[in-house]
Parts: structure tokens; C-alpha cells; sequence
């Protein structure tokens, strides 16, 4: 069945980056696309950005930008998510899920980063 | 920007039906897609592509798209229904995904 693992959870001081992964399983990694998701202690959900099969397209929501950049790895089965100069307000859980068209039918488990100084 | 408004909550009865629904600009003219999550867990899909369902998602779970308003259906509610539910379109215009405030559903 299909899973998406994600890496542990990180603490930042503001102004750091932060590097988080995604691995995916049960699924031909290549036909599908991988979004970002995060969400804000006792908040909604709020979409961050997507990378195509093989990486050819990304797509990132206006406000991050200039501060992150998803990759991926067909070796590997594996997307990861950057985000640069961190902020106090990017303390959030951030979930990868898999985008097979424009919804997001599996999800990763979430990778809580924390940025405090 | 394209903007997905949803009640911030909605009660049902155990065994009734709650309506929950999602407002935005001819929204009927979009593919929307609806996530539930229960507390302190990721989001599963529930609905997309307006009205289709996982093969997992029981078919309690219903949804309608049209005019200005789209709505997920679910009939008689169970305890293990309590959960947050986001409703979420792609948005062209802009090339983005787009989410709703999400509905706190309470059966109670």
C-alpha cells in the first residue's frame, strides 16, 4: 500500500534553514506528483508547494517563494522540502502528500519544525 | 486571490445527517476535493473531484458542487466522524492550491 514517510522533527533558531524529506513507497514514484502542506499550531491547513513526477515543474505559493524549494529523488523515492531564513511563525507540521492529479489522496505522517530562538 | 469559506463549525446528532459546506466564486465551476482530520493525525482524503470516493471512504460520505456552494454530506454520523474537514480547489488563475478554514464537525 502506499506510504510517505517523513523525517523527524526539527528545531530552528530564526534565520536558519531547514531541509525535511519525504519517502515514498507502494506507488510507481514517477507517475505522481508531491505537494507540501503545513499547518500552524491549532490552525488550518495552509499549501506551500508541489514538485511534478521526475521534477521537471515546480509550483510554490506566493508568500513562501523566495524562501523554498522542493526537489526530488527517482533513486530514492524521495521529495524534500526547504525553506530558508526562518521565522518564528514558520513553526508549523509540515506534510507531504501525494498529488496523482489536483487532490492529495495519501499523506505523510508530518514533520513538526519549530523555530524558537 | 481565490478564497474557500467554510462555517468554522457544525454539530449533528449521532445517527443524523450534517450538511457542511464550502462558499467561493463559482466554485461550481472547479473540481473540489474534501479532506477529513481527526485530531493530532494527518488529513485523508474523503471526497474528490467534486463527488468521487476512495475506495476506503464509506458511502456515508457524499458531495455536491454547484453555483457558488459545495457541500460534503454525511449521513448517518458516527462518534468516529468528529473531526476538522478542509475542503480545496486548484485555483488556475493564480496556480495554486487553495484550502478552505475547515469545518470543526462535533456529533453529539
Amino acid at each position: 500500500q502506499v506510504h510517505l514517510v517523513q523525517s523527524g522533527p526539527e528545531v530552528k533558531t530564526p534565520g536558519d534553514s531547514v531541509k525535511i524529506s519525504c519517502k515514498a513507497s507502494g506507488f510507481i514514484y514517477s507517475t505522481t506528483g508531491i505537494t507540501w502542506v503545513r499547518q500552524a499550531p491549532g490552525q488550518g491547513l495552509e499549501w506551500v508547494a508541489w514538485i511534478s513526477n521526475y521534477g521537471g515543474a515546480t509550483k510554490y505559493a506566493q508568500k513562501f517563494r523566495d524562501r523554498v524549494a522542493v526537489t526530488t529523488d527517482g533513486f530514492t523515492n524521495t521529495a524534500y522540502l526547504e525553506l530558508r531564513s526562518l521565522r518564528s511563525d514558520d513553526t508549523a507540521t509540515y506534510f507531504c502528500a501525494r498529488a496523482p492529479h489536483y487532490y492529495f489522496d495519501f499523506w505523510g505522517q508530518g514533520t513538526v519544525i519549530t523555530v524558537s530562538s | 486571490s481565490y478564497v474557500l469559506t467554510q462555517p468554522p463549525s457544525v454539530s449533528v446528532a449521532p445517527g443524523q445527517t450534517a450538511t457542511l459546506t464550502c462558499g467561493g466564486n463559482s466554485i461550481g465551476t472547479k473540481a473540489v476535493h474534501w479532506s477529513q482530520q481527526r485530531p493530532g493525525q494527518a488529513p485523508v482524503l474523503v471526497v474528490y473531484d467534486d463527488s468521487e470516493r476512495p475506495s476506503e471512504i464509506p458511502d456515508r460520505f457524499s458531495a455536491s458542487n454547484s453555483g457558488d456552494t459545495a457541500a460534503l454530506t454525511i449521513t448517518g454520523a458516527e462518534a468516529g466522524d468528529e473531526a476538522d474537514y478542509y475542503c480545496q480547489v486548484f485555483d488556475p488563475d493564480s496556480d495554486h492550491w487553495v484550502f478552505g478554514g475547515g469545518t470543526r464537525l462535533t456529533v453529539l
